[in-house]
């Protein structure tokens, strides 16, 4: 597709499960981010991919939570053992990190998580 | 640590109206500053990207400034229509730290036909 894709749209799990959540970035965009907005919040940062790397994790808010990126393309955020506090909206972004709109953002629609 | 503010929260005007979004940071050591729109219940859409050598970015009856020096950036909507109503975020990278946005909190503007 022409845009970044993420799936599933919404998700209700219960507490205590493991969810995850996909993106597929832009075709050709080496730069991906993971963001978390919650209800009533600004958007936080969670991870950033450069390529398969993540040089950055400090957004996780804990070890709970982790990322991958395979093959320079699709990322997959895993939330184990999820709470309450948990829910929110996740949001996925690449980016072409070259040229003259090097580092301009291009959002999913995100993955809206509901934990009962 | 980068702070984004945004004034005001929420703006009302009537269809016609011009809008004008402000957008304050902290660190002047930006890479870029990004402009977005968010639509209820929906992602970001990229409005206007600001590199840090750049003053300003035009699109359409979008316009918007860049002031490094006193931490500024102003969103400027010509002849607002009820389409416009949405939220919209300013986000900037630094330099130093050239990937991870820092995001205000938005100002949510409704337009009334």
């Amino acid at each position: 597709g022409a845009g970044v894709s993420q799936s599933p749209s919404n998700k209700v799990t219960e507490k205590g499960k493991d969810v995850e959540l996909r993106c597929d970035p832009i075709s050709g965009h080496t730069a991906l981010y993971w963001y978390r907005q919650s209800l009533g919040q600004g958007l936080e940062f969670l991870i950033y991919f450069q390529g398969n790397s993540a040089p950055d994790k400090s957004g996780l808010p804990s070890d709970r939570f982790s990322a991958e990126r395979t093959g320079g393309s699709v990322s997959t955020l895993t939330i184990q053992r999820t709470q309450q506090e948990d829910s929110a909206v996740y949001l996925c972004a690449s980016s072409s990190y070259r040229g003259l709109d090097a580092g301009e953002l291009f959002f999913g629609e995100g993955s809206r998580l509901t934990v009962l | 640590k980068q702070e984004v503010t945004q004034i005001p929260a929420a703006l009302s005007v009537p269809e016609g109206e011009n809008l004008v979004l402000n957008c304050s940071f902290t660190d002047s050591a930006i890479y870029n500053l990004q402009w977005f729109r968010q639509d209820p219940g929906k992602g970001l859409t990229s409005l206007l990207l600001i590199q840090s050598s750049q003053r300003e970015q035009t699109s359409g009856r979008l316009n918007a400034s860049l002031d490094k020096s006193s931490g500024r950036s102003t969103l400027y909507i010509a002849a607002s229509q009820p389409g416009d109503s949405a939220t919209y975020l300013c986000a900037v990278v630094l330099a130093s730290n050239d990937y991870k946005l820092s995001f205000g909190a938005g100002t949510t503007v409704t337009v009334r036909a």
